[in-house]
């Protein structure tokens, strides 16, 4: 039961234009994602995150966007730059009911061409 | 600060053997995580720990233990490896539990042949 799910393993993008990776959830009581950058050998870094109260969250050129109604939410990198070259993923959790345990997605491998 | 640190970096065992995973954050958190990373797929999360002394199951515990005798040590031993637990393993560690972003350690690489 994938409880979050990214469907396209992977992207390519030129640089210099807009990165969009997507992420849908199904559980309704999640109310905290998070977006995860992962490059090879290396831990996963923070990159963004955005509370369910919220629809938006910016920094930089990242942009989250969050639509609850359709459980979605995804990563806008505005220009995408080959240094973006990574797998991302995204995590959700229930924060709310008293977890903090986050699900996370399988991961979005982006390539960023120059 | 090192931030989380584990080791061994990579390490192959046999079927049966056992080992103990590493993991030292030099952040002062009181919460912990073991995941593994199957090819392919998410993290998942084996166990968890809110405090020196205090563990508790993630998704996927069976075949682990822990212990947490310090804020900053959070071990994961396996018991009589299996192939199913070829895996790369992250530590995290995280300030606060709720609406906070956990720091993640650079993985253990293992190989169960």
């Amino acid at each position: 039961d994938q409880q979050v799910k990214q469907n396209s393993p992977s992207l390519s993008v030129q640089e210099g234009r807009i990165s969009i990776l997507n992420c849908d959830y199904t559980n309704s009581m999640f109310d905290y994602f998070l977006w995860y950058k992962k490059y090879p050998a290396e831990g996963p870094t923070f990159l963004i995150s955005i509370s369910s109260i919220k629809d938006k969250n910016e920094d930089g050129r990242f942009t989250v966007f969050l639509n609850k109604s359709a459980k979605h939410l995804s990563l806008h990198i505005v220009p995408s730059q080959p240094g973006d070259s990574a797998v991302y993923f995204c995590a959700a959790s229930a924060q709310g009911s008293g977890t903090y345990k986050y699900i996370f997605g399988t991961g979005t491998r982006l390539k960023v061409l120059a | 600060n090192a931030g989380v640190t584990q080791t061994p970096k990579f390490r192959i065992l046999k079927i049966g053997q056992s080992m103990t995973l590493q993991c030292t954050q030099d952040m002062n958190h009181n919460y912990m995580y073991w995941y593994r990373q199957d090819p392919g797929m998410g993290l998942k999360l084996i166990y968890y720990s809110v405090g020196a002394g205090i563990t508790d199951k993630g998704e996927v515990p069976n075949g682990y233990n822990v212990s947490r005798s310090t804020t900053e040590d959070f071990p994961l031993r396996l018991e009589l490896a299996a192939p199913s637990q070829t895996s790369v393993y992250f530590c995290a560690s995280s300030y606060e539990p709720t609406y906070n972003e956990q720091f993640f350690g650079p993985g253990t690489r293992l190989t169960v042949l």
